[in-house]
């Protein structure tokens, strides 16, 4: 089955600079990847999503990069926010079956 | 509008009791899911549901573990005989499903079996 490899599992960086979290998967079949964001307390939240035809994505300060051959995926957040702060789940889904398979999540801490 | 909703969100249970907790998708949402998230992991698959059909229970744990959606809208996790390492959140999510991937996540019920 899929296998999601995510890192790194902590992540501390300056307000106002650049985050990259940087994932794996195994199964060659995976064509969806999304990025969630879960704060203490809360559900998981969908903040950005990428499929197997297309690169990359952009939306505001987030961007995804995808890796098809490499099967990497990596989620960029740029000019960084008290508000970033949470652990973020990288994941990988096939029509397969529809079940999304998650990484082990990286805390990201923005620093004032 | 109204976004996936669970009950409760906490519950203790002593050991050897039987639990059942709820998750309500979102209004339209044919495919519903399960998951289950030990402290400091990510969320790891239960079971699929696809209107009232299951489609896939291979994330459950044991036996003692049964899912039913019965009019494929509202559904019902429910765990006997708890044990200690059942303690976790279950997370309920839901989606438009016809090939729509995106999944949609409840705040989760934390259980703690004591």
């Amino acid at each position: 089955g899929e296998n999601v490899e995510q890192h790194p599992s902590t992540l501390s960086v300056q307000e106002g600079d650049s985050a990259v979290i940087k994932c794996t998967y195994s199964d060659s079949a995976s064509n969806y990847f999304p990025w969630y964001k879960q704060e203490l307390g809360k559900g998981p939240q969908l903040i950005i999503d990428i499929r197997s035809n297309v690169g990359e994505k952009k939306d505001q300060r987030i961007a995804v990069t995808l890796n098809k051959t490499a099967k990497h995926f990596s989620l960029h957040i740029t000019e960084t926010q008290p508000e970033d702060s949470a652990v973020y789940f990288c994941a990988a889904s096939s029509n397969r079956d529809d079940k999304i398979i998650f990484g082990k999540g990286t805390r990201l801490h923005i620093l004032p | 509008g109204a976004g996936v909703s669970q009950s409760p969100r906490y519950k203790v249970a002593k050991r050897g009791q039987d639990v059942a907790l709820r998750c309500d998708p979102i209004s339209g949402h044919v495919s519903l899911f399960w998951y289950q998230q030990a402290l400091g992991q990510g969320p790891e698959f239960l079971t699929y549901f696809q209107n009232e059909a299951q489609l896939d229970k291979s994330g459950l744990p044991s036996d003692r573990f049964f899912a039913e959606r019965p009019e494929g809208s509202v559904s019902t996790l429910k765990i006997q005989r708890t044990q200690q390492e059942d303690s976790a959140v279950y997370l309920c999510a839901s989606s438009l499903g016809g090939g729509s991937y995106e999944q949609y996540f409840g705040p989760g019920t934390r259980l703690t079996v004591t």
